[in-house]
């Protein structure tokens, strides 16, 4: 069964960091992309960010560029978004997925 | 600039049939985009891979109920014999310019 299990998510000051993971089993982790996709309260889908299968692509969207990284580690079947300098619009259920496998979603609620 | 535009909401009865389109800018007509179902406190779902010739590959699990089809730039999304599960937000997606994903705003789909 393919599983992806995003945590550490929770409430942040604005201005702090937070990391999120994201761990993938049933599946061959290394053979897929990886995105980071948040939902505001009240709005759609945004994406968020993308990482090829070797790290050798990586891309953010504006809204986050220069704060936020992602990184993974094909060893450990993990997906990771270090996430800094939190504003009150980063606020949002963070979702990884392939495009075709999502995860459930981890919340993230950043307070002045 | 690629810009995917569904329409907010969306309504049918109980056991009827409902299309849901999203349209892709000019000059990207061609591509081929992804619906995903979103249910409120859940992961979103993928639904299928659409292609600009109609032609469609659903996710593991995803009933006959639900179909693809093309016609120029927009993109459809048919489901047949409504149930109230099918109550959801439904997104389409597409990808680039390179890994990055590009979501159209979402329809929220009420069974009546």
């Amino acid at each position: 069964e393919v599983q992806l299990v995003e945590s550490g998510g929770g409430l942040v000051q604005s201005g702090r960091s937070l990391r999120l993971s994201c761990a993938a089993s049933g599946f061959i982790f290394n053979d897929y992309a990886m995105h980071w996709v948040r939902q505001a309260p009240g709005r759609g889908l945004e994406w968020v960010s993308g990482i090829t299968w070797n790290s050798g692509r990586i891309d953010y969207a504006d809204s986050v560029k220069g704060r936020f990284t992602i990184s993974r580690d094909n060893a450990k079947n993990s997906l990771y978004l270090q996430m800094n300098s939190l504003t009150l619009e980063d606020t949002a259920v963070y979702f990884c997925t392939t495009g075709v496998f999502w995860g459930q979603g981890t919340l993230i609620t950043v307070s002045s | 600039q690629l810009v995917l535009t569904q329409s907010p909401s969306a309504s049918a009865s109980l056991g009827a049939s409902v299309k849901l389109t999203c349209t892709l800018s000019s000059g990207y007509s061609t591509y081929d985009i992804n619906w995903h179902q979103h249910q409120p406190g859940r992961g979103p779902r993928f639904l299928m891979d659409l292609k600009y010739d109609g032609s469609h590959t659903k996710g593991d699990g995803i009933a006959d109920r639900f179909s693809g089809s093309s016609s120029g730039p927009e993109r459809h999304l048919i489901i047949s014999s409504l149930q109230s599960e099918d109550e959801a937000d439904y997104y389409c997606q597409t990808w680039g310019p390179g890994i990055r994903a590009v979501f159209g705003g979402g329809t929220k789909l009420t069974v009546l």
